[in-house]
């Protein structure tokens, strides 16, 4: 698997925008970007993906850069329910295999 | 989005006991269920790929005789920590491939393993 590197950890204030900062410089042209965040003892959740154009659902907004060797997480409006560890995971569209997850970046917000 | 449950959510037992997780998806099929581990601080780690009416396939380092899996229907996954001992107690992630979701994969809340 292409591998991702992240910020072990990250700082926000309650209510600020965040940009969490994903580098995949091995991405291949079939690999989806993928964001996934687990919460304090719980499962992991799916949070975005995108191939190449940038995407927004109701979470949040993902920014993939024009070579797409980088990547950004953007959550508008950070919510102490935001307190997690966020992974960003490279996968084949379609994949049969299991998500390989990284370090990911411990987001941790202040109030 | 689609759910997986586990259970039980928590479990304490003695050494030398097994334990038994159950991991089902709520309202879609599975041909294929994975199986995660997770010490404090750590990320998730792998441990086996469990397919329906199949030998589940063990990662590196995992031993199948003692974290043994079934996969008998398009719902249910079970692992079962065998003979458990204190290095067994763990955070333990189940998820499901959907395949109507282009495969995403659905995750469990978990299992937290205490062995005493």
């Amino acid at each position: 698997d292409a591998k991702t590197t992240q910020p072990n950890s990250m700082e926000s204030n309650e209510e600020e925008p965040v940009h969490l900062p994903c580098n995949h410089s091995t991405i291949s042209g079939t690999d989806y970007i993928h964001w996934y965040r687990q919460l304090p003892s719980q499962g992991p959740e799916y949070v975005i993906h995108g191939l190449t154009s940038n995407v927004n659902n109701r979470m949040a907004s993902l920014a993939i850069a024009e070579d797409r060797k980088s990547s950004t997480l953007i959550l508008h409006r950070a919510t102490l329910r935001d307190a997690a560890v966020y992974y960003c995971i490279l996968r084949p569209e379609n994949s049969g295999y299991a998500l390989n997850f990284g370090k990911g970046t411990s987001l941790l917000v202040t109030p | 989005g689609a759910v997986v449950s586990q259970h039980p959510s928590w479990v304490i037992c003695k050494s030398g006991t097994s334990v038994k997780i159950e991991c089902r998806s709520l309202d879609f099929q599975a041909t294929t269920m994975f199986w995660y581990r997770q010490f404090p601080k750590q990320s998730l780690m792998l441990m086996a790929t469990s397919n329906e009416g199949s030998k589940a396939t063990y990662e590196q380092g995992v031993e199948k005789d003692k974290f043994l899996i079934n996969h008998a229907s398009l719902t249910l996954s079970t692992l079962t920590v065998t003979s458990a001992h204190p290095e067994d107690s763990s955070f333990y992630i189940c998820s499901a491939l959907r395949a109507s979701a282009g495969n995403e994969q659905f995750f469990g809340p978990g299992t937290r393993l205490t062995v005493l």
